[in-house]
């Protein structure tokens, strides 16, 4: 089945390490997104990426990075910079970049700084 | 700049009884509205979304919103639901060329008592 696949699930980092959470898209879709949902709030726009090689940031890019070397993969590194990094973190892709078109999430990570 | 309000955070109901959750948006011009569903743990799916065309739209699941334009107001609805419509709905409205540009609303949790 088509669809967007995030790993780890779960993820547990110490504080000053950097963690990248993986997500692979079989949907042929041109763009993908990295959001972060914290409780209570709606989604928040990290990175965003149209095409392959090319990525942009969204509201809160601070501390983190990413990489668009393939079409089916938009990796996430939240790095040590982040301040606040413990939240649940969906990846998504759409067709195009249109914004008529249907944004498809993955199942989510939930990382948790210890 | 655009934005997406949803009034209540929670709303509790009984199985088979009505509900309304209420979206009101602000744009100085077209938008595109939709609403995202997510059940625990998992990523939003798409549930329904205004493009252009009917103010009336219609899920595969029986819930429907109806977009006024005088009111700012996109409203979702279902005349019966079901213990398996519990989950956490997101309004979203998007007002630019790019899909990037689409706001979330903070979501609101729907509880449905037997």
């Amino acid at each position: 089945d088509g669809g967007i696949t995030q790993s780890p699930k779960y993820l547990f980092r110490k504080e000053g390490q950097n963690v990248t959470l993986s997500c692979e898209q079989n949907l042929n879709h041109d763009a993908m997104y990295w959001y972060r949902q914290d409780p209570g709030q709606g989604l928040r726009l990290i990175y965003y990426s149209q095409i392959v090689n090319d990525f942009q940031k969204g509201d809160i890019a601070e501390g983190y990075s990413v990489s668009r070397e393939k079409k089916e993969s938009f990796p996430l590194t939240v790095t040590s910079a982040q301040k606040n990094p413990t939240a649940f973190y969906l990846c998504a892709s759409s067709e195009t970049q249109d914004s008529g078109n249907t944004i498809y999430f993955g199942e989510g990570s939930w990382l948790t700084v210890v | 700049a655009q934005s997406v309000t949803q009034l209540d955070s929670q709303v509790p109901v009984f199985e088979e009884a009505p509900v309304e959750l209420r979206c009101n948006y602000s744009s100085s011009v077209s938008v595109y509205l939709f609403w995202y569903v997510q059940y625990p743990n998992q990523g939003l799916q798409l549930l329904l979304k205004y493009l252009s065309g009917s103010t009336l739209v219609e899920s595969i699941n029986g819930f429907e919103a109806e977009f006024n334009k005088s009111q700012t107001s996109f409203h979702l609805r279902k005349p019966s639901v079901h213990i398996s419509d519990t989950a956490e709905y997101f309004c979203a409205v998007s007002e630019g060329s790019s899909a990037s540009k689409i706001i979330f609303g903070s979501g609101t949790r729907l509880s449905i008592r037997p």
